[in-house]
């Protein structure tokens, strides 16, 4: 069974500055996708980043950045320029390639949390 | 507007009283799923559905039922309620059963406190 850890419960930035949130996860499946989920205060999941991980190239969106390496099964976040509203509980998650036997390909393992507070 | 919607949003119960909470999409997804949010536990899930009659144990399914009838709802049913069910529960869509290729949905969340 696939799992995934996030070692740091919490973290603290200043608004402008650079913050990054550990991830490891446990597989040994070759292919497989990993992602970065934001939870703010609304309790709404929101989708920040995904990475396939056949690709090599890591995945950017905006001021998101992952750092991945496959070979140390490590995914990393990094927020650069931290925003007021990036305040939010940030999960690391797993799901394996699509298993046409048991379609269980859907199923998303996700990490303990990481709590983000971005200070004035 | 595309969403999923869940019903209700929070809910105090005691035990053993037989509970519903409520999923339903708009957007046509084969796929779903109820998770469980725990601290320090991330979110674990409960069951999935890959289409209408179709629906099989995730890694916490003790305790909880579900059903696909129609294609647009998934109701997750506690029969009998306890404290350990205590928690804040997802439910997510997405249109296919492809996997990380297609983007999960999540629903609001349900706040579930059982006394």
């Amino acid at each position: 069974a696939q799992t995934v850890t996030q070692s740091q419960p919490e973290m603290s930035v200043q608004e402008a500055e650079t913050v990054t949130l550990s991830c490891t996860y446990d597989t040994s499946e070759s292919n497989y996708y990993l992602f970065w989920y934001k939870q703010p205060p609304s309790r709404q999941m929101i989708l920040v980043i995904r990475q396939e991980a056949y690709k090599q190239q890591n995945a950017t969106e905006n001021r998101f950045s992952v750092n991945f390496q496959k070979a140390a099964k490590s995914f990393s976040l990094k927020i650069s320029d931290s925003q007021l509203g990036d305040t939010a509980m940030y999960f690391c998650a797993f799901m394996p390639p699509h298993l046409m036997i048991k379609a269980a390909g859907n199923k998303l393992t996700f990490g303990g949390g990481t709590r983000v507070l971005v200070k004035p | 507007e595309a969403q999923v919607t869940q019903n209700p949003r929070y809910l105090i119960t005691v035990t053993g009283k037989k509970l519903t909470v409520t999923c339903s999409q708009n957007m046509n997804h084969e796929y779903m799923s109820w998770y469980r949010q725990d601290p320090g536990l991330g979110l674990r899930q409960i069951y999935y559905s890959m289409n209408v009659e179709v629906t099989d144990k995730g890694d916490v399914p003790e305790g909880y039922k579900v059903s696909r009838k129609e294609k647009r709802n998934f109701p997750l049913i506690l029969e009998s309620p306890s404290p350990n069910q205590t928690s804040l529960y997802f439910c997510a869509s997405s249109f296919s059963v492809l996997g990380g290729t297609d983007t999960q949905y999540f629903g609001p969340g349900t706040r579930l406190t059982v006394l």
